[in-house]
């Protein structure tokens, strides 16, 4: 069974710093995906970043990147040069196999605070 | 496309009633997710279809939950006998068999359900 665990209920930090948001997980699958979702106080989940357990550079999209460490069974989101819009719960999420369709197994989530 | 909608945002129904949730995924997606999100904690996966097939339901939280997609396209998400445990947040995803990761899964804004 997979288990995704974020043990940073809440973190702060200050505009045009950069943060990062912990993720480890654990699965006997050889073949995974994770994935990264920002959701805002309006509720939808809004994909930021995925990294493929056979990819072998760290994923990046703007300002996002994935520092991805497979022995130690790691996902960290980082942001650089937070922004005051980035105030969110963030959660770490792994897809799951076919029988579920590859449906998301995410974590409890970390909120962020970004202040000026 | 203007994304995956969700109807109505909010819901708020007396213990005992029964409470229906409407999900309109993206045209072109096959397959549709329902996940429940409780205050505090990350989606947690209940469903899936790919077309009209509803493939994985043992995830169901019980008896009282039942989801239909009858024509392959829009999907309903009804509890009965609803009770103040069910209060949660309900969204819908959807995704395209053979999806690209960077933008594999849609969600909706999702429906805020509060039993009294």
């Amino acid at each position: 069974a997979q288990k995704i665990t974020q043990t940073q209920p809440g973190m702060f930090v200050q505009e045009k710093e950069a943060v990062t948001l912990d993720c480890t997980y654990d699965t006997s699958d050889q073949s995974y995906g994770l994935f990264w979702y920002k959701q805002p106080s309006s509720g939808e989940m809004i994909f930021l970043i995925y990294q493929g357990s056979y990819d072998e550079q760290n994923a990046t999209e703007g300002r996002y990147s994935l520092n991805f460490q497979k022995a130690r069974k790691s996902a960290n989101l980082v942001i650089s040069a937070s922004q005051l819009g980035d105030s969110a719960m963030y959660f770490c999420a792994m897809r799951e196999g076919q029988d579920s369709g590859y449906a998301l197994n995410f974590g409890k989530g970390t909120s962020l605070l970004v202040t000026p | 496309d203007t994304g995956v909608s969700q109807d109505p945002r909010h819901k708020i129904t007396k213990r005992g009633q029964n409470v229906t949730f409407r999900c309109d995924p993206i045209s072109e997606h096959n397959r549709l997710y329902w996940y429940r999100q409780t205050l505090g904690q990350g989606p947690e996966f209940l469903t899936y279809f790919q077309n009209e097939a509803q493939l994985e339901k043992s995830r169901l939280l019980s008896d009282r939950f039942s989801a239909e997609r009858p024509k392959g396209s829009f999907s309903t998400l009804e509890i009965q006998r609803t009770e103040q445990g069910d209060s949660a947040m309900y969204l819908c995803a959807s995704s395209q068999e053979g999806w690209r990761a960077s933008n594999g899964y849609t969600f909706g804004s999702g429906t805020r359900l509060t039993v009294v």
